[in-house]
C-alpha cells in the first residue's frame, strides 16, 4: 500500500529538548515536503526536498531543520523546541516536479510545554 | 501576503444540494491547482486538480472550475452527501523553479442530512 509514514503521531514535550519526527515514503517519490497546520492559518510549508541531499526553505523554516540523505526518509529536526512550535506536522511526497499531487502522511501533533 | 485565499471559513448545506467551494489566488505564476480534503486526526488527501490550460475538471460529483482572468476557482459538489463533512484546502503550484504548493486556509464544509 503507497503511504506516508509519520512517528510518532503525538508527542509532548519540554522547551529545549531536542526532538526528531521522522517521514518515510514508500513511493519512490522525488519530492518530500514539511507542513504545519495551525488554526486560522492553514497549511504551511517549512522545509522541501527535491532529492537526496537537495533541501530548502519553505515559509516558516525558523526554528527546525531537516536532512535527506535516502530518498524515501525526510525527517524533521527540532533543535531546541519552544512553545511557538505547538502544532500539526504533516509530511507529505509527490511523485516529481509538475501537476502532481502530494500524498500527505497522518500527521504529527506536537505539543511543547 | 497571502497568496491562496479561502474566504468562508466554513459552509453548511442540505444533503442532495450543491455545495460551492471557492478560492482565489494573486500569483499568476500559478499554473496548476489542487482541492485537498481533510478528515480530523487525518492527514489532507488529493481530491481533484486542475492545470492552467484548462477551465473545468471534472471527476464523479466533484467538478473544479478555473477562471484565470478571475484568478478564481471553485469547487462544485453535486449531490452534496454527508460524508463530504470535512475541511476543504485549496492549493496552488508552479510558476517557478521550486517544486512549492501554497495552500489557503481552508473551508469547513458540514453536509446536513
Amino acid at each position: 500500500e503507497a503511504q506516508v509514514t509519520q512517528n510518532p503521531r503525538y508527542l509532548i514535550t519540554v522547551t529545549g529538548k531536542k526532538l526528531t519526527v521522522t517521514c518515510s515514503q514508500n513511493m519512490n517519490h522525488e519530492y518530500m515536503s514539511w507542513y504545519r497546520q495551525d488554526p486560522g492559518l492553514g497549511l504551511r510549508q517549512i522545509y522541501y526536498s527535491m532529492n537526496v541531499e537537495v533541501t530548502d526553505k519553505g515559509d516558516v523554516p525558523e526554528g527546525y531543520k531537516v536532512s535527506r540523505k535516502e530518498k524515501r526518509n525526510f525527517p524533521l529536526i527540532l533543535e531546541s523546541p519552544s512553545p511557538n512550535q505547538t502544532s500539526l506536522y504533516f509530511c507529505a511526497s509527490s511523485l516529481n516536479r509538475g501537476n502532481t499531487e502530494a500524498f500527505f502522511g497522518q500527521g504529527t501533533r506536537l505539543t511543547v510545554v | 501576503d497571502q497568496q491562496v485565499k479561502q474566504n468562508s471559513p466554513s459552509l453548511s448545506v442540505q444533503e442532495g444540494r450543491i455545495s460551492i467551494l471557492n478560492c482565489d489566488y494573486t500569483n499568476s505564476m500559478f499554473d496548476y491547482f489542487l482541492w485537498y480534503k481533510k478528515y480530523p486526526a487525518e492527514g489532507p488527501t488529493f481530491l481533484i486538480s486542475i492545470s492552467s490550460i484548462k477551465d473545468k475538471n471534472e471527476d464523479g460529483r466533484f467538478t473544479v472550475f478555473l477562471n484565470k482572468s478571475a484568478k478564481h476557482l471553485s469547487l462544485h459538489i453535486v449531490p452534496s452527501q454527508p460524508g463530504d463533512s470535512a475541511v476543504y484546502f485549496c492549493a496552488a503550484g508552479g510558476g517557478g523553479s521550486n517544486y512549492k504548493l501554497t495552500f489557503g486556509k481552508g473551508t469547513l464544509l458540514t453536509v446536513n442530512p
